[in-house]
Order: C-alpha cells, then structure tokens, then sequence
C-alpha cells in the first residue's frame, strides 16, 4: 500500500541538540507538509513544499528548516532544540489539484 | 490573520442524539473548507470537503459564507463516531496555506 511514513517515532533530546525528522512517501504525491500538534492549538502549519526544491514558510517556521532534495522526502530539522518545541509532529502529503492530505503517524519529540 | 476557531473542545452526547460541531473560520478570498478525523489509535484523515458537497459516514456540512462557517452535522450519532476532529480551511489567497481548528473531541456514549 503507498504509504507516508515518519522517522523516528519517537524521540527524546536535550536543549541545543539538532535534530533531524524524516519523512518518506510511496504515494507519488508532489506536495509535502509538516505540521506540529500541541494540545488545546490543534495543528499548525510550519513549512510546505509543492515539488523538488519548493520551500515554503507556514504559520510557525521560526527555530527549524527543511529539506526537499527528492519528490519522495521531505526532512525537517531543528537546528538548536529547546523544549518548547516538544511536540507531536505530523508530515503529509497531498497530489495537485486534490488538496485532500494524508497523514503520516506522527513523530513525538521531546526535547528536556 | 487566517483563523479557524472550533470553540468546543469537548463535546458528548448520547448514542442516536443529533449531533453539532461547530467552525468558524475568517474570511479571505475563496476559502476551501475540510473537516478531519483522527480515530483512536488511526491517523488522522479527510471526512469531507465543502466542494464535494457530499455525505460521509452520516455527516454532512455546509459553508455558510455570510455566517463563515462550516459546522459538522450528523442526525443520529454513533458510537464508532467518537473521535477527534477538526475543521481546516485552505487559503487560496495566501499561497494555498493550510490552516486547521484546535480540534473537538467528541464522545458518543451508548
């Protein structure tokens, strides 16, 4: 089954750490996402990228950065951790002109 | 700024009751509008979409453009309808950005 697919699932870290969180898909979709869920905030947007080299800023870039170096991967990084920034984060996809996203499991990252 | 506001955090109510939850979200541009599921322990995905019109598992919504709003709507709730959900909207004014609600649990109990 095409699948999107998040790395680590888990992850515990200490302030000042980077951090890198992969995420690969099987769907041949050009659209990638990555969001973070806090509780009481929902999911906020942090970047997005339409195809190879695309970057895009969301709703909370400020503190990370990413990479699309291939259609199906998208990384995001944090540079510099501090613990607000513990988090779950999700990684989507979608394919143009649908705009419906499907979801991967979600990394949950804690950063002490 | 783009806003979505779902105001009830929580919602229960009892097998077979209707069933409301509500969004609202802030106007700019041709905004298209989802609702999304996340069941327990399922990723979260798409319930439906206003430009489908159409009606998934029961629930049906509608855009309200004068109101700006999007509420989820079912007449007989089900247990298996527990879960969280959330209203998005898709800016097409502001580079397709995608913004979603804080989200609404809701518990339909036997």
């Amino acid at each position: 089954d095409a699948d999107v697919t998040q790395t680590p699932r888990n992850r515990i870290t200490k302030t000042g750490k980077r951090i890198m969180l992969e995420c690969s898909q099987t769907k041949g979709h050009d659209r990638m996402y990555w969001y973070r869920q806090d509780p009481g905030l929902g999911l906020r947007l942090i970047y997005y990228s339409f195809d190879v080299k695309d970057i895009n800023k969301g709703e909370i870039s400020d503190g990370y950065s990413v990479s699309r170096q291939a259609q199906a991967k998208f990384s995001l990084s944090l540079e510099s951790a501090i613990p607000n920034q513990t988090a779950l984060y999700f990684c989507a996809t979608s394919a143009s002109p649908s705009n419906e996203q499907f979801f991967g499991p979600g990394t949950r990252l804690t950063v002490l | 700024a783009q806003r979505v506001t779902q105001p009830e955090k929580l919602l229960s109510v009892f097998k077979g009751a209707p069933v409301e939850l509500k969004c609202n979200y802030s106007y700019s541009g041709s905004p298209e509008l989802f609702w999304y599921v996340q069941y327990s322990r399922q990723r979260l995905q798409l319930l439906l979409r206003h430009i489908s019109r159409e009606s998934i598992k029961g629930f049906t919504a509608d855009l309200n453009k004068g109101e700006t709003s999007f509420h989820l709507k079912k007449p007989f709730a089900q247990e298996e309808d527990s879960a969280m959900y959330y209203c998005a909207r898709e800016s097409m004014y502001n580079n397709n950005d995608m913004r979603f609600g804080a989200g609404t649990r809701l518990t339909v109990k036997p």
